[in-house]
């Protein structure tokens, strides 16, 4: 297995535009996790689901951010739209049984607002 | 809100050194992970420690736990230059269903050789 895929490694954008985040976990996992990682607030879970389904959306700073997980395969974290504060390097993680067990990460995304 | 508090923030040591690191949690878990994380790249899970053992090796890594106390050590013996990286504890919370792992902001690890 190809581990969690992240994509883009890297985004730049303008403040006011939209931003999608994209993530393949690994096969088999029934929980994903979307962290923000910052040198001030260190990594922030944003949200989690089960079986594609939304568990916790509670760490989501703001109305700006939304994510998706369609099936079991992709999930999406939308930020519209972006401000500069939103500047972080964004993590998924999957999982078997939550925090029960390992989590394997995703390489991140870089992104910048500028 | 972080659950995990790492000590110190950095460590600078010489290569062969010994190297330790420490993490207080607040609640009582099931369990405590710790993970890597080198410059520019995702966490790596190292070893994770149930809240009824106290004490857990893996290569040059011993990971200690006391639940009274509810801290946690990471050694890393001989360090190696390819250990310098930032090391995280992560826990879960005890009897909330199956809650997503809460890291800490971990230790900056330098291993000069």
């Amino acid at each position: 297995d190809a581990g969690v895929i992240q994509s883009p490694r890297h985004e730049v954008t303008e403040m006011g535009q939209e931003v999608t985040l994209r993530c393949k976990p690994i096969s088999g996992h029934d929980y994903l996790f979307w962290y923000r990682q910052t040198m001030m607030r260190g990594l922030e879970l944003l949200i989690y689901f089960n079986n594609n389904v939304p568990i916790d959306d509670s760490g989501m700073p703001e109305d700006r951010f939304s994510a998706k997980m369609p099936n079991a395969s992709f999930s999406t974290l939308k930020i519209q739209p972006s401000e500069p504060r939103d500047s972080a390097v964004y993590f998924c993680a999957s999982s078997i049984g939550g925090a029960h067990t390992e989590a394997f990460f995703g390489q991140g995304t870089r992104l910048t607002v500028v | 809100s972080q659950q995990g508090e790492e000590d110190p923030q950095a460590l600078s040591i010489q290569e062969g050194e010994n190297a330790t690191m420490n993490c207080s949690y607040k609640t009582s878990i099931n369990n405590l992970q710790w993970y890597r994380q080198n410059s520019g790249r995702g966490l790596v899970h190292l070893i994770l420690i149930r809240s009824n053992e106290r004490e857990k090796h893996s290569g040059r890594l011993r990971v200690t736990l006391d639940t009274s106390k509810k801290s946690s050590s990471l050694l890393i013996t001989a360090s190696r230059a390819a250990d310098t990286a930032s090391y995280f504890c992560a826990t879960d919370q005890y009897n909330s269903g199956n809650t997503p792992l809460v890291f800490g902001k971990g230790t900056r690890l330098s291993v000069i050789a």
